[in-house]
């Protein structure tokens, strides 16, 4: 597609229940990125992907979250047993390359744990 | 290690007026900067980065490696600026490489 879609818009769970966000990156776009944007404050990278591959996972929390890109597929951002402070908007990128292209965003998932 | 700082949270103008936003930055190699704006329920897109060297919307930003710096400027402020900013940063190699490191944003308000 010609947007980065992200589904769902809004996600409500209860804490200890497991939430799933996807994010389909646009088409011939080799790399994915997620972040974290907790109260409108500043963005916290999470986790990128070259095709299905992980590329970095230094933002990731070593428990809980998990995320995959597998072909064909929109890619995930899992997280099993959430707690309060998951509650963020979570915003999915693509881009052609690591450097001298740009990073197109989608509309985001806002998570709220209750 | 790459941080962004957006010193000024909210900003308010009036239309016509001139206004800068302030983005300040370190890291230790040559990094891309870029502006990112949120519109109303809207996406977040590219404004404007450093190596392309252009003006969009009337924007401009210049990095200034000596003061790390990459101020945003317009010189006659638009109602329709209104809107979120982000300054970020992408490092151009090593641990740092391909991803964004954001400042905390400034809510930028054009009065008529």
């Amino acid at each position: 597609g010609e947007e980065v879609a992200q589904t769902p818009k809004h996600l409500v769970r209860g804490e200890g229940q497991k939430a799933k966000l996807y994010c389909a990156p646009i088409k011939g776009h080799s790399y994915v990125f997620w972040y974290q944007q907790v109260l409108k404050n500043e963005f916290k990278f999470l986790i990128s992907f070259q095709n299905e591959n992980v590329f970095d996972e230094t933002g990731m929390p070593k428990e809980r979250f998990s995320a995959k890109c597998l072909p064909n597929s929109p890619c995930s951002l899992e997280i099993q047993a959430t707690k309060l402070e998951d509650s963020a908007v979570y915003f999915c990128a693509s881009s052609q390359g690591l450097a001298n292209t740009e990073a197109f965003f989608g509309q985001g998932t806002r998570l709220t744990v209750v | 290690a790459q941080r962004v700082t957006q010193p000024e949270k909210l900003l308010s103008v009036f239309k016509g007026a001139p206004v800068e936003l302030k983005c300040n930055y370190s890291y230790s190699g040559s990094p891309e900067l870029f502006w990112y704006v949120q519109y109303s329920r809207q996406r977040l897109q590219l404004l404007l980065r450093h190596i392309s060297r252009e003006s969009i919307k009337g924007f401009t930003a210049d990095l200034n490696k000596g003061e790390t710096s990459f101020h945003l400027k317009k010189p006659f402020a638009q109602e329709e600026d209104s809107a979120m900013y982000y300054c970020a940063l992408r490092g151009a190699g090593g641990t740092s490489y391909g991803k964004l490191t954001f400042g905390q944003g400034t809510i930028l308000t054009v009065h008529p």
